[in-house]
């Protein structure tokens, strides 16, 4: 069974530094491209970045909105997925989600960051 | 990026009735490689979305005859028939064909 766990969400100060996890299980890490999506209360969700699969050396790509700011990254050895977000904004109050791409089959149960003072 | 604008913003549909839901794009959804990633998503209350129909017409895996997408270029349309109370909830249609990933921005399912 494919599943996805998210933690690391919190209260962070306008400014600060987060550091989501992603453990993964019940399918080949390796083979898949990972996603982070995030949705503000109320709103649509917003799609942050992916890290590509082995086949494709592990690129990544990011949203404008987001890039320079949050990095994602994989420990391929423990199957986990990461998301490093720093100088952060009120605006980046959200439910932050990991999902398999290609096709967004498989998502976690979402972790929530709160940034404010 | 592509804007995807979904309509109605929502909908009250009786128990067992036809609900229709659009989605249209800023720009056509067929990729160089000539597929179409344009995707449904179902989020219920208080969950993560959950994928229903992938590649404008493709059930995913579980999900019901009920569910139906068409739709080319830049105009797509989920229809759900038979509706059900599980069916309630925000259903999203996301693009994957260019970069930045665009979702839609949502259609609330309500049941009379």
């Amino acid at each position: 069974e494919v599943k996805l766990l998210e933690s690391g969400g919190g209260l962070v100060q306008p400014g600060g530094s987060l550091r989501l996890s992603c453990a993964a299980s019940g399918f080949t890490f390796t083979d898949f491209y990972m996603s982070w999506i995030r949705q503000p209360p109320g709103k649509a969700p917003e799609w942050l970045g992916v890290i590509r699969n082995k086949a494709n050396g592990y690129t990544t790509e990011y949203n404008p909105s987001v890039k320079g700011r949050f990095t994602i990254s994989r420990d391929n050895t423990q199957n986990i997925l990461y998301l490093q977000m720093n100088t952060l904004r009120a605006e980046d109050t959200a439910i932050y989600y990991c999902a398999r791409q290609q096709l967004f089959d498989y998502w976690g149960q979402g972790v929530m960051v709160t940034v404010s003072s | 990026d592509v804007v995807l604008t979904q309509t109605p913003v929502s909908l009250l549909i009786s128990l067992g009735g036809q609900a229709s839901i659009s989605c249209r794009s800023s720009q056509s959804l067929v990729h160089s490689n000539g597929n179409t990633y344009l995707h449904w998503y179902l989020q219920k209350p208080g969950q993560s979305p959950q994928l229903l129909i992938y590649q404008v017409s493709n059930r995913f895996s579980g999900i019901p005859d009920r569910f139906s997408g068409s739709g080319s270029g830049t105009d797509f349309t989920l229809k759900i028939s038979r509706v059900e109370p599980e069916d309630l909830g925000v259903y999203y249609c996301l693009q994957r064909t260019h970069n930045p990933l665009t979702f839609g921005s949502g259609t609330k399912l309500e049941i009379k």
